[in-house]
């Protein structure tokens, strides 16, 4: 069955650097367009990143542009989200999620919390 | 892109129907048949309810169901049980190269 674990969250301070992993099982990993999705507490879904497969094209909601790196790693398994400059406001529960035609999120892990907090 | 209007809060009783709307424009809801909703409970990650407008994918209930008409998408829970009671988000693609958008979210109260 389709697995999506997340990992590398924590508590950060303002301007600071967090790399986020997100180790997938359970279908071939490199077909598929990955994808991150944020949700700050007590708020709801926001986009903030995918990338397709063979890491040929991403894309950044404009919030992130410029300070987040989406990447993958197809030997692995693995997709990274590299976040810089990191503000109060990113605080949220990141979740990893395999992205289906038409922008459909249909796996979801179990998400990573990111706290930027000095 | 803006994000999907959906009613804070909806509640019904069990054994009722309940609708939660999702209101959108030309350029998401209305311009393509890709919209999805997610049940999350608290503390836990989104599950995936319903896919391109009304399609469910295998394991979820005939109890939820999805439509649309011009620019707004709704779902809606027949037979409510107890463990329905979540937040329910509605998503909808956006057109090629964006990243897609979602709604705010209903919280859906089974008295």
């Amino acid at each position: 069955q389709v697995q999506l674990v997340e990992s590398g969250g924590g508590l950060v301070k303002p301007g600071g650097s967090l790399r986020l992993s997100c180790a997938a099982s359970g279908f071939t990993f490199s077909d598929y367009y990955m994808s991150w999705i944020r949700q700050a507490p007590g708020k709801g879904l926001e986009w903030v990143s995918y990338i397709s497969s063979s890491s040929s094209y991403t894309n950044y909601a404009d919030s992130v542009k410029g300070r987040f790196t989406i990447s993958r790693d197809d030997a692995k398994n693995s997709l990274y989200l590299q976040m810089n400059s990191l503000r109060a406001e990113d605080t949220a529960v990141y979740y990893c999620a395999r992205r289906q035609m038409g922008a459909t999120p249909n796996y979801w892990g179990q998400g990573t919390l990111v706290t930027v907090s000095s | 892109q803006s994000a999907l209007t959906q009613p804070p809060s909806a509640s019904g009783s069990p054994g009722q129907s309940v609708t939660i709307s999702c209101t959108g424009t030309s350029s998401d809801v209305g311009g393509y048949n890709y919209v999805s909703w997610y049940q999350q409970h608290p503390g836990k990650a989104p599950k995936l309810m319903i896919y391109e407008v009304s399609k469910r994918p295998s394991g979820v209930p005939d109890r939820f169901s999805g439509s649309k008409s011009g620019n707004t998408a709704s779902l809606t829970v027949s037979g409510l049980q107890a463990e329905d009671e979540a937040d329910y988000y509605c998503g909808s693609y956006a057109g090629s190269n964006t990243l897609g958008v979602f709604g705010g979210g209903t919280k859906l109260t089974v008295l």
